[in-house]
């Protein structure tokens, strides 16, 4: 298996535009996880999805970020209108069995906002 | 609200030297408690876990050690070796939760 894929790898973009974060969970994983990682903040949870549902966006910033699930091998994280404060590493990892095993992540999109 | 504590922030140490990374936590429901190594450009991944019934877990050059009454636990090292230098995580999740709260990371150097 490949693992996780996430795209693109980097991102670069203007403040105000949209930006949409690509990630393919290993194939039979149910579970799918977004997480910024920052050097102020760590890794943060933006939200998880267990069987293609939102489960816990507790943790997405505010309304400029979304994120679906069409199916159980795609998810999207979108951010409109981007700015340079989420500057960031985002990551994707996927689990089994609703996230009570241990979650492999992606190599990550770094997304810079100027 | 920092729910897992992990220090230091960075760590230097030289090539046969022991690495040491320290967590503490205050929530008692956590009951199980895993390291991740991210290396620079790759996502985390799981290094070693251990639950709160036994103070330690050794898993080749690495080990893992549990205080459960002072509610701390911390990564070993032994014979640091050029190849560890990455960015650690200490993570922990509670029996009811399906995400772990993960620390602020320490970043490792062995010098050759």
């Amino acid at each position: 298996d490949a693992g996780v894929i996430q795209s693109p790898r980097h991102e670069v973009t203007e403040m105000g535009q949209e930006v949409t974060l690509r990630c393919k969970p290993i194939s039979g994983h149910n579970s799918l996880f977004w997480y910024r990682q920052t050097m102020m903040r760590g890794l943060e949870l933006l939200i998880y999805f267990n069987n293609n549902v939102p489960i816990d966006d507790s943790g997405m910033p505010e309304d400029r970020f979304s994120a679906k699930m069409p199916n159980a091998s795609f998810s999207t994280l979108k951010i409109q209108p981007s700015e340079p404060r989420d500057s960031a590493v985002y990551f994707c990892a996927s689990s089994l069995q609703g996230g009570r095993t241990e979650a492999f992540f992606g190599q990550g999109t770094r997304l810079t906002v100027v | 609200q920092q729910q897992v504590k992990q220090s230091p922030q960075s760590l230097i140490v030289q090539k046969g030297g022991i690495s040491i990374i320290n967590c503490a936590y205050e929530n008692t429901a956590f009951d199980y408690f895993p390291w991740y190594q991210q290396f620079p450009g790759k996502g985390p991944a799981l290094l070693i876990a251990i639950r709160p019934d036994v103070s330690e877990k050794k898993e080749g050059r690495f080990t893992i050690s549990f205080n459960k009454s002072a509610k701390q636990f911390s990564l070993h090292i032994m014979d640091s070796q050029p190849g560890d230098s990455a960015t650690y995580f200490c993570a922990a999740r509670a029996g009811g939760s399906y995400i772990p709260t993960f620390g602020r990371g320490t970043s490792l150097i062995v010098h050759p």
